[in-house]
């Protein structure tokens, strides 16, 4: 059981480039989130999915934009990546969006 | 004042002795409360849910207040492998959508 799963692990890109974060939970979760995570801020939601079809914007969703694609896939666009998004990126997923969430590894990007 | 705030810690401590973490937050509206453990490089995981009428699961307690908008942690008999850093969450759903909170953290090292 693989519960929420990231793709890639670690990326570097280079100012101005565009990337795809994937994320795919097999628990059959109604809700899944973007979170970054940067050194002593905590984490801090991007934006959320609150069911199939819906999407909604979470404390720092500028220059992100994201895909519901289906009930199982979330995925984070960064459109022209800019050195402020530098940071852990961590998909979570949860039955409804007031229940515990369950993280991914995370995925370690770095903006040069 | 910021939405969660929890003790800054760190907190270093004996093999076997008890520890507390507190952790308050401003909206009176929030509406469900958990306790996440995070070690070093890795993702969050689910440590405990927080009732309002308080529960316990084995050496790990966890308390709500809503008068007061405090929840506590409290680890007893603490061993080398709690050593991690404690994220107290709150959930809050406003006319704005839902707004899904992570505490900075608190950093417990339990030493030999």
């Amino acid at each position: 059981n693989a519960g929420v799963t990231q793709t890639p692990k670690f990326q570097v890109l280079k100012t101005g480039q565009s990337m795809t974060l994937q994320c795919a939970q097999d628990m059959n979760h109604n809700s899944m989130y973007w979170y970054r995570q940067d050194p002593g801020m905590g984490l801090r939601l991007i934006y959320y999915s609150a069911s199939e079809g819906t999407t909604d914007k979470g404390e720092v969703p500028n220059g992100y934009n994201v895909s519901r694609l289906n009930k199982r896939e979330f995925s984070l666009r960064l459109e022209s990546a800019a050195p402020s998004q530098t940071s852990v990126y961590f998909c979570a997923s949860s039955e409804q969006t007031d229940q515990p969430q369950h993280f991914g590894d995370g995925t370690r990007l770095s903006i040069l | 004042r910021k939405e969660v705030e929890q003790d800054p810690g760190p907190f270093n401590v004996p093999e076997g002795a008890t520890v507390a973490f507190n952790c308050t937050y401003s909206n009176s509206a929030s509406q469900s409360f958990f306790w996440y453990r995070q070690d070093c490089r890795k993702e969050p995981k689910l440590l405990m849910s927080v009732y309002s009428s308080g529960n316990e699961d084995g050496r790990f307690t966890a308390q709500l207040n809503r008068a007061s908008q405090y929840i506590s942690l409290l680890i007893r008999d603490s061993k080398l492998s709690d050593s991690a850093t404690y994220l107290c969450v709150v959930n809050t759903r406003d006319n704005y959508g839902q707004n899904f909170v992570f505490g900075p953290g608190t950093r417990l090292s339990v030493l030999p």
